[in-house]
């Protein structure tokens, strides 16, 4: 099955500073990898995903790059702020997220420092 | 109504008990998925049900049983629960299978087996 590997386990930024956040996957056949966002106690939330027919997305201060060669995916977050701060989460899925399910990385907690 | 809800928010269990978890969208959705998180974890599939059949079971035991009356409803029955099965418990749903199509959390059940 799909392995997803996630890096680092803390990240720790001044606010106002970039954060990036990567991921590894290990199966070719994987063609989805969303990103979600959990803060403590609430649900995941889905902040920003890719397709594997795209090299890069961007939604305002958060950007997925994806590159299939080397089965790697980033997310970058620029301008930090406090409400930036939560557990990350990388995915990726086969076939999409219809009926295969996601295979999550273990996640990455981003302190956004005042 | 772009939401999953889920009931309860919260439940105590003892091993010897018999209890359901609910899941429920309106969005049209035809797949609905069952995660397991634990503290500090990434969610961990369990299983898929797409058009109201179940897709993937992820090797869970049989103290867990699903159940899609309709599209718009997903059950987990549990039974004979141990403590080791305490975890938030998430639905999830998605518009379709067979594309990379974005799923969406409920707030999950946050469960104690005593």
């Amino acid at each position: 099955g799909e392995n997803v590997e996630q890096h680092p386990s803390t990240l720790s930024v001044q606010e106002g500073d970039s954060a990036v956040i990567k991921c590894t996957y290990s199966d070719s056949a994987s063609n989805y990898f969303p990103w979600y966002k959990q803060e403590l106690g609430k649900r995941p939330q889905l902040i920003i995903d890719i397709r594997s027919n795209v090299g890069e997305k961007k939604d305002q201060r958060i950007a997925v790059t994806l590159n299939k060669t080397a089965k790697h995916f980033s997310l970058h977050i620029t301008e930090t702020q406090p409400e930036d701060s939560a557990v990350y989460f990388c995915a990726a899925s086969i076939s999409g997220g219809g009926a295969d399910g996601l295979t999550f990385g273990k996640g990455t907690h981003l302190i956004i420092q005042p | 109504d772009t939401e999953v809800t889920q009931t309860p928010k919260h439940l105590v269990m003892g091993m010897t008990n018999k209890k359901s978890l609910k899941c429920e969208q309106h969005m049209g959705h035809r797949a609905m998925y069952w995660y397991k998180q634990k503290a500090k974890k990434p969610p961990e599939l369990m299983f898929v049900y797409s058009y109201e059949k179940l897709s993937i079971n992820e090797s869970v035991p049989s103290r867990f049983s699903p159940e899609c009356p309709n599209s718009s409803l997903l059950n987990l029955h549990l039974h004979a629960l141990q403590p080791e099965d305490s975890a938030l418990y998430l639905c999830a749903s998605s518009q379709d299978i067979g594309r990379s199509y974005e799923q969406y959390f409920g707030p999950g059940t946050r469960l104690t087996v005593t």
